[in-house]
């Protein structure tokens, strides 16, 4: 059965590092998706990807994160300066018209330290 | 924008018992998901149910789309079955999954 694939599965970074998450979608998706989950927390929403644009986006998402589905099977987060507050799981998604069921990755745990 | 409300927030039971989880929206869904948190972290997809019942071995759920709530009954539960159970949904032209804060659910041997 196909699936979302994430890597790493946990990343511990410095503050003030660059970290870049990395996710494979289902292959004849065409809407893919970020989520973040602060430990002891609901799942939060980060952003929507469709036709190579994002679609839609939180106010969690700021200047210091972007997206980028740089071939045509990868989909990466990429946090710039990463801060003590982005410690959290982050989960890939993707879903094939984004009206139906949503996939998900088995997640990144983020450490910042 | 549509809110998602799920009760109990907290469940133990024993190694066999059953229970039912319960999902409230306030907006008519284009999509509801039930998930399971194991305690590695992974969301575990449960059901794709914006509408009618499923059932998936021990698991099943019934939306009821026109009264605006899901059910999640796990019978004769496991110790495997803790962890945290979350619904989200999306409507309208929203295609962001919200999610509920999650029934956290421990089954003792």
């Amino acid at each position: 059965e196909p699936e979302v694939t994430q890597t790493p599965s946990h990343q511990v970074t410095q503050m003030g590092q660059e970290v870049i998450l990395r996710c494979v979608p289902i292959s004849n998706h065409l809407y893919f998706y970020w989520y973040r989950q602060i430990l002891g927390q609901k799942v939060e929403f980060l952003v929507s990807f469709y036709n190579n644009e994002i679609s839609e986006k939180s106010e969690i998402f700021d200047d210091q994160f972007s997206v980028e589905r740089p071939d045509g099977s990868n989909f990466t987060l990429k946090i710039r300066s990463t801060k003590l507050e982005d410690s959290a799981m982050y989960f890939c998604a993707s879903s094939r018209d984004g009206n139906t069921e949503a996939f998900f990755g088995q997640g990144t745990r983020l450490t910042v330290v | 924008g549509i809110q998602v409300e799920q009760s109990p927030p907290d469940l133990i039971l024993q190694e066999g018992a059953n229970s039912t989880l319960r999902c409230n929206f306030s907006d008519s869904v284009n999509n509801l998901q039930w998930f399971h948190q194991n305690p590695w972290g992974q969301l575990i997809n449960l059901f794709y149910i914006p509408s009618g019942t499923k059932q998936n071995g021990r698991l099943s759920a019934t939306t009821v789309a026109t009264e605006r709530y899901s059910l999640l009954y796990i019978s004769s539960s496991q110790t495997t079955d803790s962890g945290v159970y979350f619904c989200a949904a999306y409507a309208g032209n929203n295609r962001k999954l919200i999610w509920g804060l999650g029934t956290s659910l421990a089954v003792n041997p």
